[in-house]
């Protein structure tokens, strides 16, 4: 069975501040690695996955993640945050039987003038 | 590219009676699939569809909850009848079809069972 840990359910940073949202995985295979984010009232978008190869990832809207196997680590981070960044995240992991993602619990990330 | 579709949007009932969600993929996805988002958790895959055939419905309550998917396109969930703890976004997502294509998720539906 896999699993997902988000560490901190809410995160609070300065306008241009680091952004690091914790994400931490338990699989039995070589994972598929997902970060999402949830505006309000609004579905997923998927913001970068990890699959294989380069284990730094670049994403949309100035994200980055990095596959950590020896951590079982998959941080999202942006060095300078926006007002218009904060939302909710989700790190999500895929089984490789099929296309299931499991998620975790979500970090909201607020974003202080 | 028209995203996935969902309605309604908000639905408010009371428990034991019936509700049923609608879904329009992406057009050409041929994988669906139905999450229950509770207030405060990540979404939880209830059943996943590829074309017509369901792949995964390990977590689908199916005593109370059902889903099809007629033709290929469009799905419908259902819950008959509701509980409380039924009160959750339930969120559609589809993908082109193989194991590593990404999900596209539509914007879900609020469900409050009173």
């Amino acid at each position: 069975a896999q699993s997902v840990t988000q560490l901190g359910s809410h995160v609070s940073v300065s306008e241009g501040a680091l952004v690091l949202l914790r994400c931490n995985y338990s699989s039995s295979v070589p994972p598929y690695l997902f970060w999402y984010v949830q505006y309000p009232n609004q579905g997923l978008q998927l913001l970068l996955k990890y699959t294989t190869g380069a284990t730094l990832v670049k994403g949309i809207n100035g994200f980055e993640a990095e596959f950590k196997k020896s951590e079982t680590s998959f941080h999202l981070t942006k060095p300078s945050a926006h007002m218009s960044d904060a939302a909710e995240y989700f790190c999500a992991v895929r089984n490789n039987a099929g296309n299931m993602l499991t998620f975790g619990g979500g970090t909201r990330l607020m974003v202080k003038p | 590219e028209a995203g996935v579709a969902q309605s309604p949007r908000y639905k408010i009932i009371e428990k034991r009676q019936s509700v049923a969600f609608w879904c329009n993929p992406i057009s050409g996805h041929a994988t669906l699939y139905w999450y229950q988002q509770i207030l405060g958790q990540g979404p939880k895959l209830l059943i996943q569809f590829q074309n017509n055939g369901v792949v995964d419905d390990s977590q689908l309550p199916k005593d109370r909850f059902s889903a099809e998917r007629l033709k290929g396109v469009d799905s419908t969930l259902k819950i008959q009848p509701a509980k409380l703890e039924d009160s959750a976004v339930y969120l559609c997502a589809s993908s082109l079809g193989s194991l590593t294509d990404t999900q596209y998720f539509g914007p879900g539906t609020r469900l409050t069972v009173l």
